[in-house]
């Protein structure tokens, strides 16, 4: 079972419209957890990291299920400029090893969206 | 806003040469970490470096795998003797501190071994 699994998609969103996509994680020992977002040939950009509460930022909104270890990303009022691969990171460090840095990725879903 | 660095952009090498990938980390980092992204997979893990040692390797960080902090900015990956299947994008990231935090990644280079 893959570490972390994504739907590829693509997920085609006209202008304006909501979409949302989850991410499953296999640790149950994980303990962070962050949405990146890659353009083509680019770097991983930092979205926003997961907590467990829930979290909002702008137009974006991400969950944290620890029970069924899965994370979500929620993009309101879609806009031309959100097309990009999402990818979903998780981080298994459990503070007694040097395992902290260690991000393991998502495959990532591409959002697509239209005019 | 401060950045990762990286040098050079593109390196196009002959299998069995060796190449050197150079990174400068944001300023006040501590820790440093290396990603490769092969076209059209995910991200891996290679590496991470903090204090002048590796701290964690994955499996594919071999032996052909080396990195080394020569001086106070930089942070280079070497791959001794470059085979076709290390085609890739590496990334280079830092973090101010261990634990959860924020990676800052590198524009990444893209290395084509021929």
């Amino acid at each position: 079972r893959k570490e972390v699994e994504q739907d590829p998609g693509p997920f085609n969103v006209p202008e304006g419209a909501t979409v949302a996509f989850n991410c499953t994680y296999s640790n149950s020992a994980s303990q962070s957890f962050f949405w990146y977002r890659q353009d083509c040939r680019k770097e991983p950009k930092l979205l926003m990291s997961v907590y467990s509460s829930g979290n909002e930022d702008g137009r974006f909104t991400a969950q944290l299920n620890r029970a069924s270890q899965y994370i979500s990303l929620l993009i309101r009022d879609s806009k031309l400029s959100d097309s990009a691969t999402y990818l979903c990171v998780v981080n298994r460090g459990d503070g007694a090893t040097d395992s902290w840095g260690k991000l393991q990725f998502g495959a990532g879903t591409q959002v697509v969206v239209t005019p | 806003e401060p950045e990762v660095t990286q040098t050079p952009s593109h390196q196009v090498t002959q299998m069995g040469q060796e190449v050197i990938l150079r990174c400068v980390p944001i300023s006040n980092h501590l820790y440093f970490y290396w990603y490769r992204q092969i076209l059209g997979q995910k991200v891996e893990f290679l590496v991470s470096f903090y204090n002048n040692e590796i701290s964690e390797k994955s499996e594919i960080f071999d032996d052909q795998f080396s990195v080394e902090r020569p001086d106070g900015s930089n942070f280079t990956l070497k791959i001794r003797s470059t085979k076709l299947e290390d085609s890739a994008m590496y990334f280079c990231a830092s973090t101010p501190l261990a634990g959860p935090n924020t990676q800052y990644f590198g524009p990444g280079t893209r290395l084509t071994v021929l």
